[in-house]
């Protein structure tokens, strides 16, 4: 059983197109973070949220956490060809914090 | 700016062999992490290290995997011996303490493994 669930797994739109991606648990986290990883290279943090209800915005993109911070959201506004990658969610569980990531929702953006 | 380097970045092997992955973490970094991700797949934490000592290493298979960081910098994971499940990008990732939640991990550009 996957404790971050993310929706949806592929996403393809077009350059201009605003979309958001879902990242869900029915885990209380404590933080839950975000992160873009571009083919053959390591995830790089976007985010990290830790108060529920919270709302980020890192240029065209906003990151919101939920109440009861169990999920996370992910919107972006005219996407762009830069925008592709995988999307990934984590959180830290058990003593060590070790981050959980979700299975990660793969974006393309086509010119 | 500081970045975590790994080596090599691409592995080829046959079943049966021994691999070895190199990881150097961000200076002043004290703890190391290494992740395997499976295609189509997140990042699965394998081994934590806090300096020189393991935190969590519950799921590392400890009958083919190793890693050390002996003297609390760089870090090497060995597998012996390769399997064609093992086939992943292997991912070192640095932070500057244990992480308490909100704790920035620092990833490396990976190792894509792949055992024939």
């Amino acid at each position: 059983t996957q404790l971050l669930e993310q929706s949806p797994q592929f996403l393809s739109i077009q350059e201009g197109e605003n979309l958001t991606v879902y990242c869900n648990s029915s885990s209380v986290f404590s933080s839950l973070q975000w992160y873009r990883q571009e083919p053959g290279e390591g995830p790089v943090l976007l985010v990290t949220v830790v108060t529920g209800g919270e709302v980020k915005k890192l240029k065209r993109l906003t990151f919101q956490f939920g109440d009861a911070r169990k999920d996370s959201s992910l919107h972006i506004t005219a996407a762009q060809p830069g925008d592709t990658g995988l999307y990934l969610c984590a959180g830290p569980r058990g003593s060590n914090y070790k981050l959980t990531f979700g299975k990660g929702t793969l974006l393309t953006v086509n010119p | 700016e500081a970045e975590v380097a790994q080596s090599p970045r691409y592995k080829i092997t046959e079943k049966s062999q021994a691999v070895a992955f190199w990881c150097d973490p961000i200076s002043g970094h004290a703890t190391l992490y290494w992740y395997r991700q499976i295609l189509g797949q997140g990042p699965e934490l394998l081994v934590q290290f806090q300096d020189e000592s393991v935190v969590d290493d519950s799921q590392l298979p400890k009958d083919r995997f190793s890693a050390e960081r002996l003297k609390g910098v760089d870090s090497t994971l060995k597998i012996q011996p390769a399997e064609l499940g093992d086939s992943a990008m292997y991912l070192c990732a640095s932070s500057l303490w244990l992480a308490g939640g909100t704790d920035t991990q620092y990833f490396g550009p990976g190792t894509r493994l792949t055992v024939l």
